[in-house]
């Protein structure tokens, strides 16, 4: 499996909770989004990592969601203090992209987030 | 105005038939644009990049129309396998942040 992998599926929390979702992306691909897809929508610009480093977070609705990737590699969205209306699927993405040409982006499954 | 706008359908067509979907992007200094399939509860992956030529796939043609800021897909002969929701990506800026934007999706619903 040489895809792009997300940890968990789903997940479940209680309103006011902490979540944390874990992209796995392919092997040397140097750029990894977040995007947050609800219902009948496209997916939503959240975060945009070239290497180790966010090139862009304008994405981030607020400061309850942070994202990190300390090595270059896997990346974390951290999700404080949740509420209802974070319910989405968060959906994580890899590409080739240099920083100077786009290219194709490769999707993980997504996790399916749930706040009750 | 929406960045991408794409008609939400669905687009309820017979087998064998012709489809065609419209993009529209407000952002005149998009320089890359891409169809991506989504199916029911699972990721978007992608079609096909469109190029200011056009460009074919089998029965997926997609062309762009820089001038009135639109891009499109057209599917021929379609088949059963074609129901999913397709996905317009307007990439803003050949510098700098690659943030693409993606229209909210188009349903086809194709019926045997």
């Amino acid at each position: 499996g040489a895809g792009v992998s997300q940890t968990p599926s789903n997940k479940v929390t209680e309103k006011g909770k902490y979540v944390e979702l874990r992209c796995d992306p392919i092997s040397g691909h140097t750029a990894l989004y977040w995007y947050r897809q609800s219902l009948g929508q496209g997916p939503e610009f959240l975060i945009y990592f070239q290497g180790t480093g966010a090139a862009d977070d304008s994405g981030l609705p607020n400061d309850r969601f942070f994202a990190v990737r300390p090595e270059g590699s896997v990346s974390t969205l951290k999700i404080q203090r949740t509420e209802r209306g974070d319910s989405a699927v968060y959906l994580c993405a890899s590409s080739s992209d240099s920083g100077s040409s786009y290219n194709e982006q490769f999707f993980g499954p997504g996790t399916r987030l749930t706040v009750l | 105005r929406k960045e991408v706008e794409q008609d939400p359908g669905p687009f309820n067509v017979p087998e064998g038939a012709t489809v065609a979907f419209n993009c529209t992007y407000s952002n005149s200094a998009s320089q890359s644009f891409f169809w991506y399939r989504q199916d029911c509860r699972k990721e978007p992956k992608l079609l096909m990049s469109v190029y200011s030529s056009g460009n074919e796939d089998g029965r997926f043609t997609a062309q762009l129309n820089r001038a009135s800021q639109y891009i499109s897909l057209l599917i021929r002969d379609s088949k059963l396998s074609d129901s999913a929701t397709y996905l317009c990506v307007v990439n803003p800026t050949s510098g700098g942040s690659y943030i693409p934007t993606f229209g909210r999706g188009t349903s086809l619903i194709v019926h045997p």
